[in-house]
């Protein structure tokens, strides 16, 4: 059961690099979530989608795109990569809203933008 | 809007030692409270969760309370381990589409 499955684990950008992170989950859920995570600030959501088809922008969305490309993938693009954007990237995915249902995470991804 | 605050870290701990983490929040309505705990390398998982006033949630040795009256949510374990190094995450959601709101993470180290 691989639950929430984040592709790459590890990658390293120059600046005005373009890359596109993916995001898979088995679990049929509704909802998928992006958030960054950095040192002192914790978890900020960047994108989310409520449902298949559906998608907004969370705490911090600048510099950012995303695609739910069917009910199992939810990708995010990175246009033109920053340094302010060196971060872990978190996907998440949960059967409802999170008040109700238990949100499951990938392992991240460490992104490295010199 | 909703906010968690929860405790600064890093919280170093020895084996056996009481543990509490604390996590007060500001939000509309009624929301629901949770603990995700993040070991090194790992995403996030649930550690317990609180759906009400005066709810307990306990995991693994782990409870908190839901107190309503005091917006509190505080993590507690009678007994830590080396094992239950890691960082803490206090969370808040609603009924409904709407993203947990996360605090900013407390990293615990228990040392042998």
């Amino acid at each position: 059961n691989a639950g929430v499955t984040q592709t790459p684990k590890f990658q390293v950008l120059k600046t005005g690099q373009s890359m596109t992170l993916q995001c898979a989950q088995d679990m049929n859920h509704n909802s998928m979530y992006w958030y960054r995570q950095d040192p002192g600030m914790g978890l900020r959501l960047i994108y989310y989608s409520a449902s298949e088809g559906t998608t907004d922008k969370g705490e911090v969305p600048n510099g950012y795109n995303v695609s739910r490309l069917n009910k199992r993938e939810f990708s995010l693009r990175l246009e033109s990569a920053a340094p302010s954007q060196t971060s872990v990237y978190f996907c998440a995915s949960s059967e409802y809203g999170t008040g109700d249902t238990e949100a499951f995470f990938g392992q991240g991804t460490r992104l490295t933008v010199v | 809007g909703d906010s968690v605050t929860q405790m600064e870290g890093p919280v170093t701990l020895s084996e056996e030692a009481f543990l509490t983490i604390n996590c007060t929040y500001t939000a509309t309505g009624y929301p629901s409270l949770f603990w995700y705990v993040q070991y090194p390398g790992e995403g996030l998982q649930l550690l317990l969760k609180a759906t009400k006033a005066d709810d307990k949630g306990s995991n693994k040795g782990f409870e908190a309370t839901y107190r309503k009256e005091t917006t509190s949510f505080h993590l507690e374990k009678g007994s830590v381990q080396v094992s239950d190094s890691a960082v803490y995450f206090c969370a808040l959601g609603h009924s409904g589409n709407t993203p947990l709101v996360f605090g900013k993470g407390t990293r615990l180290s228990v040392i042998a």
